[in-house]
């Protein structure tokens, strides 16, 4: 039972355009979501999270969109470069069980000169 | 050392044997984790410590698996009787404490089970 899921295992965009990376979830005890990097060979790296008390936090090109209601969240890399290929995790936790990360399968972001 | 430190970063073995993964945190923190990451898959929770203790191991497949970070930093993930389907990326991971969401993962053992 896929509890996160990223449907589309890769992505490409041309450099300087937007990225967008979409992650559904079903379990609604989940409040709080996080997005991680991971380049070949490395560990994943915290990339940008929000909480689901929001519906939308910013980090410089990174922004992330929370739809509680459709159980939804999305990526948005403005603009994209090179340097941003890389697979990119969707992770839920829910209160109480913080320490728990679920994660999704991935996708795959190819950001082409 | 800066980052999360795993080893080995690659360990074949035959099924069977047993195997140790060993694990050094990030100084000062206190919440350690262990993650499974099989092919095409994102990271299967496995478990947390908080100090010395095991807080949930409720993602331990079986019995053939056990963790231990007796002195509250080095944790080791033994795994006895390896199958083939054992062979994953094992990803380590720490944190300042066991409320904060955002780990510090390791680059991972991969183990290979023939």
């Amino acid at each position: 039972d896929q509890q996160v899921k990223q449907n589309s295992p890769s992505l490409s965009v041309q450099e300087g355009r937007i990225s967008i990376l979409n992650c559904d979830y079903t379990n609604s005890m989940f409040d709080y979501f996080l997005w991680y990097k991971k380049y070949p060979a490395e560990g994943p790296t915290f990339l940008i999270s929000i909480s689901s008390i929001k519906d939308k936090n910013e980090d410089g090109r990174f922004t992330v969109f929370l739809n509680k209601s459709a159980k939804h969240l999305s990526l948005h890399i403005v603009p994209s470069q090179p340097g941003d290929s890389a697979v990119y995790f969707c992770a839920a936790s829910a209160q109480g069980t913080a320490s728990k990360l679920t994660f999704g399968t991935g996708t795959r972001l190819q950001v082409t000169l | 050392g800066a980052g999360v430190s795993q080893t080995p970063s690659n360990k074949v073995t035959e099924k069977g044997k047993y195997v140790e993964l060993r694990c050094d945190p990030i100084s000062g923190h206190t919440a350690l984790y262990w993650y499974r990451q099989s092919l095409g898959q994102g990271p299967e929770f496995l478990i947390y410590f908080q100090g010395t203790g095991a807080a949930d191991d409720s993602g331990l497949p079986n019995d053939r698996f056990f963790a231990v970070r007796p002195e509250g930093s080095v944790s080791t993930l033994k795994i006895q009787r390896t199958e083939r389907g054992d062979s994953a990326v094992y990803l380590c991971a720490s944190s300042f404490g066991g409320g904060s969401r955002e780990l510090f993962f390791g680059e991972g053992s991969r183990l290979t089970v023939l």
